[in-house]
């Protein structure tokens, strides 16, 4: 069965830093790219970012693009998302999905940027 | 970027009543179109990609076709549990981008 766990979520200030994790089990995440889809309270699903399986070929939202790095560690089964400058404007449940022909998302972890 | 315009934004629907919920692409996506569920406080959930596969597990009753720039969501015979909002997805090209958004409640 395929589990996708996301943590690091969080209160922080504008400006702030924080960094999501997504621990992946039950298929061979070396072999898939993985992708980040935020959701702000209230409102629909956004992309935020993908990444390839060997980190070849990496993609961003303009939201986000200067400010977010995806990253993976093929070994630990582990995807990443460094988030730097925060605004109030990335408030939001990020999920970790695999690809769109899998359709496997994690339960997602809240991120709260405010004063 | 490509928009994604789902209609209606919502709609009131009684059990075993037949929806269709449509999406249409800014610009052809051949069939690069994904479906999904999501419930108030949960995950999304995978329906359909390939504008007409159904994901592993996922009843019959819900059904996806279309290409180019037009696409539909059909539900044969709405249950209890099939009330929720329902997104379309293009994943034809970055950025990805998906539709507002379709609310389906109980009339």
């Amino acid at each position: 069965e395929v589990q996708l766990v996301e943590s690091g979520g969080g209160l922080v200030k504008p400006g702030g830093s924080l960094r999501l994790s997504c621990a992946a089990s039950g298929f061979t995440f070396s072999s898939y790219s993985m992708n980040w889809v935020r959701q702000a309270p209230g409102k629909g699903l956004e992309w935020v970012s993908s990444i390839s399986s060997s980190s070849s070929y990496i993609y961003y939202a303009d939201s986000v693009k200067g400010r977010f790095t995806i990253s993976r560690d093929n070994a630990k089964n582990s995807l990443y998302l460094q988030m730097n400058s925060l605004r109030a404007e990335d408030t939001a449940v990020y999920y970790c999905a695999t690809p769109t022909e899998n359709g496997d998302w994690g339960q997602g972890t809240l991120v709260t940027v405010s004063s | 970027d490509i928009q994604m315009t789902q209609s209606p934004s919502s709609l009131s629907a009684s059990v075993g009543d037949r929806v269709t919920i449509t999406c249409r692409a800014s610009q052809g996506i051949s069939n690069y179109l994904a479906w999904f569920q999501q419930k108030p406080g949960k995950a999304p959930k995978s329906l359909i990609y390939a504008a007409s596969s159904l994901q592993s597990g996922v009843p019959s009753k819900f059904s996806g076709s279309g290409s180019g720039t037009d696409f539909t969501l059909t539900i044969s015979s709405l249950q209890p549990e099939d009330f929720a909002t329902y997104y379309c997805q293009q994943y034809n090209s970055y950025p990805w981008t998906f539709g507002q958004g379709t609310k389906v409640e109980i009339k």
